[in-house]
């Protein structure tokens, strides 16, 4: 069965440095989804892409979260600098078109900054 | 905005029905939803209603929803030990869903 796929499933990071994640969505699906889930609470949406570009960045943190989906696929989500209030985790989850389809999710990163 | 909330923490005893509620502000939604996340793993869809259902049965789930009082609810019948889990419900705003805060679900033999 296909899955969304992200990596690392851990981070441990100190604050002020640099941290990424990816993302690998089910094939074929044109919607991505970058959630942060802060321990205790629901997901709450980053950043959604449409194949590359981005529909929705309203949440995004602009001056220290960059996200990127160069060719439509696969997706990159960066904090620099990282800050201890970053700690949470990061799901991606992905959809064969934007609106009222299934969201699947992906493990998620669970990240640590010290 | 839509506004999301549910009760913290549910317990119940092996066999007997779980009942998780949800309190929604947004009539918009066209679908409601039902995840499940167990513990450090991502979320997944357990079952969906469309806004103008008042309930829909899938195996052990059954969803309710009373559209006047924006309020929705997930039964599960017998329920397992292996149903422990935080569950979520969800609206969705134009194709983004917005979460409530989540119940832990807490079942003891």
């Amino acid at each position: 069965e296909a899955e969304v796929a992200q990596s690392p499933r851990y981070k441990i990071t100190e604050k002020s440095q640099a941290v990424a994640f990816w993302c690998d969505p089910i094939s074929g699906h044109a919607t991505l989804y970058w959630y942060r889930q802060i321990l205790g609470q629901g997901p709450e949406l980053l950043v959604q892409f449409q194949d590359e570009s981005v529909v929705d960045d309203s949440q995004l943190p602009k001056d220290r979260f960059s996200a990127e989906r160069l060719k439509g696929v696969d997706s990159t989500l960066k904090i620099q600098p990282a800050e201890l209030g970053d700690s949470a985790m990061y799901l991606c989850a992905s959809s064969f078109e934007q609106g009222l389809y299934e969201q699947y999710f992906g493990p998620g990163t669970r990240l640590t900054v010290t | 905005g839509e506004d999301v909330e549910q009760s913290l923490f549910l317990s119940v005893r092996e066999g007997d029905s779980s009942v998780i509620n949800c309190t929604y502000t947004d009539s918009s939604s066209t679908y409601l939803y039902w995840y499940k996340q167990e513990p450090g793993a991502g979320l997944q869809l357990l079952t969906y209603i469309f806004s103008n259902m008042d309930m829909k049965q899938d195996q052990r789930l059954t969803v309710l929803l009373n559209k006047k009082d924006k309020h929705l609810s997930l039964r599960i019948a017998d329920t397992q030990t292996g149903d422990s889990a935080i569950y979520f419900c969800a609206g969705n705003q134009g194709g983004k869903l917005i979460f409530g805060q989540g119940t832990e679900l807490s079942v003891k033999p």
